[in-house]
């Protein structure tokens, strides 16, 4: 178990760029997270995956942000033409469904700063 | 509304002194419960979790918690704090059904002096 990884751990863009971050669960989960935390707060859900399906995304995912999990093993999270207010910790945790339900494991994150 | 509330912001205490954070939630039905610590630049550590059972957990580090119904609080206590501890704490609920994801607080930040 090499727990979830996140690639890169630090982006820095400019205002405008696209943006690609990635996130490797952990082998046996099939459940897969995106959260998003700012200066301050906690994290907050963006969406969430089970297998390659996504099930639900949050309202703060505009249509400037793409996921995807093809083949229900790996995922990318994708910012078209940032803007500042995209600057944060973007965070991606895994988990198993049930019946073997387990908690979420988080990534360290990949922190995004807009220029 | 679902939504978790971390009263304290910033808390101070002194290496060797007892700790307590307060959570408070609020949720349709009894959620799972989880306390994660996060140190500077890094990702989130899980310290314990309820589920069911036992309403007092143990978890990681000498810490632990207790889910009381009657008030929908989740309190994190350690009897005594290791200048290591300093970081940010945050309660998050889950829901038990559905997505499970979580909705966590706007955090702890605590502070050990030496």
């Amino acid at each position: 178990d090499t727990g979830v990884s996140q690639d890169p751990r630090h982006k820095i863009t400019k205002r405008g760029q696209n943006v690609t971050f990635r996130c490797d669960p952990i082998s046996e989960h099939n459940r897969l997270y995106w959260y998003r935390q700012t200066l301050g707060q906690g994290p907050e859900f963006l969406t969430y995956f089970q297998n390659e399906a996504q099930l639900e995304k949050s309202r703060l995912l505009s249509d400037r942000f793409s996921a995807e999990r093809p083949k229900g093993s790996f995922s990318t999270l994708e910012i078209q033409r940032t803007e500042q207010g995209d600057s944060a910790m973007y965070l991606c945790a895994s988990s198993r469904a049930p019946p073997v339900h387990t908690e979420a494991f988080f990534g360290q994150g990949t922190r995004l700063t807009v220029v | 509304a679902q939504s978790v509330t971390q009263p304290d912001i910033h808390i101070t205490v002194s290496e060797g002194a007892s700790l307590e954070l307060r959570c408070n939630y609020s949720y349709g039905a009894t959620p799972y419960l989880f306390w994660y610590v996060q140190s500077p630049g890094q990702g989130l550590q899980l310290l314990l979790k309820y589920f069911s059972g036992d309403t007092l957990v143990q978890g990681i580090k000498g810490f632990e918690a207790e889910f009381k119904r009657s008030q929908s609080s989740f309190n994190l206590r350690k009897p005594s704090v290791h200048w290591s501890d300093a970081a940010e704490y945050f309660c998050a609920v889950g829901a038990r059904s559905g997505t499970y994801k979580y909705i966590f607080g706007t955090g702890t930040r605590l502070k050990v002096l030496a």
